[in-house]
């Protein structure tokens, strides 16, 4: 079974400056799909980025952009010049290619201070 | 995307009772689905809602306690049955492929937030 492992339960951040949210994931399958969720206090969930397993080049939306490292399982979001609209919950999700079955991380909660 | 509305947005519901939660996109999708998030947790998959078919429920779930229903390509509902306090989280929907596009996204719908007394 694939699994989703966020090591940072809360991290902190100023405005206007970077922090890079790290993710890991454990499958035996070749393609895939990685995403990052935003779930801020109002509980919506919003999709930020997403990167397929079979480009090597990193996914980038904006203000964000994710290190994808296969071999290593890793895929960590990156928040430049960050925002005070940015403190959320942040979820990595994974889901197997042509499966439809997505799988998330524990979270990490994201504060944004002044 | 889609807009995705859900409805009741919150409850508070008494053991025992039952509560239908309803899914409405504004366009057709293939593939619908319903997630349980327990206070201060992550998603968790309950089931794939399948058009005309019966629902594909994920292990630990079934469908005598989580009956759902989709009867076209734009709206689906999740039953909770005979609810425990346990049952008290945020029930969310989400939505795949619009039209003849797969682009293996899923869109939320706002969540319903359950608190069962």
């Amino acid at each position: 079974a694939q699994t989703v492992t966020q090591s940072q339960p809360e991290m902190s951040v100023q405005e206007a400056e970077t922090v890079t949210l790290s993710c890991t994931y454990d499958t035996s399958e070749s393609d895939y799909y990685l995403f990052w969720y935003k779930q801020p206090p109002s509980r919506q969930m919003i999709l930020v980025i997403r990167q397929e397993a079979y480009k090597q080049q990193n996914a980038t939306e904006n203000r964000f952009s994710v290190n994808f490292q296969k071999a290593a399982k890793s895929f960590s979001l990156k928040i430049s010049d960050s925002q005070l609209g940015d403190a959320a919950m942040y979820f990595c999700a994974y889901n197997p290619f042509a499966a439809s079955k997505l799988t998330f991380g524990t979270g990490t909660r994201l504060q944004v201070t002044l | 995307s889609a807009v995705i509305s859900q409805k009741p947005s919150r409850d508070i519901c008494q053991r025992g009772t039952s509560l239908t939660i309803q899914c409405q996109v504004d366009s057709q999708v293939t593939m619908m689905f319903w997630y349980r998030q327990q206070p201060g947790q992550s998603l968790t998959l309950i089931a794939t809602a399948n058009q005309g078919s019966e629902a594909t429920y994920e292990s630990g779930f079934v469908i005598d306690k989580f009956p759902i229903s989709r009867p076209n390509l734009t709206f689906s509902t999740l039953t909770v049955s005979n609810m425990s306090p346990e049952d008290s989280s945020i029930y969310l929907c989400s939505v795949e492929g619009f039209g003849d596009r797969e682009t293996y996204e899923q869109y939320f719908g706002p969540g319903t937030r359950l608190t069962v007394t």
